[in-house]
């Protein structure tokens, strides 16, 4: 069975801060995605990133980066110079193939704070 | 705005009853997904459509339906809803046959209250 963890429930930053959102990933599957989203206050979902069990290439976007590490099962996903407006829940997930089917399953998110 | 429209934004009914939601996705896009974010659950992935065909099958009851119409809009049907049902339900959207290689545009959600 799949299973997504992110332990960390709330972070609060002062802005300008770097910060990491960890994210730990149960699966029995040799090719699977993983993602993240981010749901600000206003509660919209953004998809942010899409990455395959076959790319361990780090990805950098802006302020924006994210590590995948197999062989820790972590997809973690790193702001830079932390602003308010990234202040929003931000959840990981992981999608497999599940009798031909691709079965999605996130995480409980983690809220970030950005202090101003 | 992501392109992709959800109606109504809030829905109100009552234990026992049946409620369509409904979603049009961006112009382009083949693929449609439901997904539910309660309390209790968290965020599920429900299903997924792509052209008009199931793609991808999630945590969805079976008093849940969905189905995609020939114009590609996508109606998400309840029935004999119960309280635990309240929810924010969203419609996202992509190009292609999956969230493996799309990237998705989500609706604003509908917000169901079964009281």
């Amino acid at each position: 069975a799949q299973k997504v963890t992110q332990a960390q429930t709330e972070i609060s930053v002062v802005e300008k801060e770097d910060v990491t959102l960890d994210c730990v990933y149960e699966t029995r599957d040799t090719t699977y995605y993983l993602f993240w989203y981010k749901q600000p206050p206003s509660g919209e979902l953004v998809f942010l990133i899409r990455r395959n069990s076959f790319d361990e290439q780090n990805e950098i976007s802006g302020r924006y980066s994210w590590n995948f590490q197999k062989s820790t099962s972590s997809f973690n996903f790193t702001i830079t110079a932390s602003q308010v407006v990234d202040s929003a829940v931000y959840f990981c997930a992981l999608s497999e193939s599940s009798g031909g089917y691709q079965k999605v399953t996130f995480g409980t998110g983690t809220k970030l704070q950005v202090i101003p | 705005d992501s392109g992709v429209t959800q109606t109504p934004k809030h829905l109100i009914t009552a234990t026992g009853q049946r409620v369509t939601l409904r979603c049009s996705p961006r112009s382009g896009d083949l693929s449609v997904y439901w997904y539910q974010q309660s309390l209790d659950q968290g965020l599920q992935f429900l299903i997924q459509y792509y052209n008009g065909e199931e793609r991808a099958k999630g945590n969805i009851l079976e008093r849940f339906s969905a189905q995609q119409f020939p114009d590609l809009h996508s109606e998400l049907n309840l029935s004999s809803l119960e309280l635990g049902d309240s929810a924010l339900y969203f419609c996202a959207s992509s190009v292609g046959r999956g969230p493996s290689t799309d990237t998705q545009y989500f609706g604003p959600g509908t917000r169901l209250t079964v009281l």
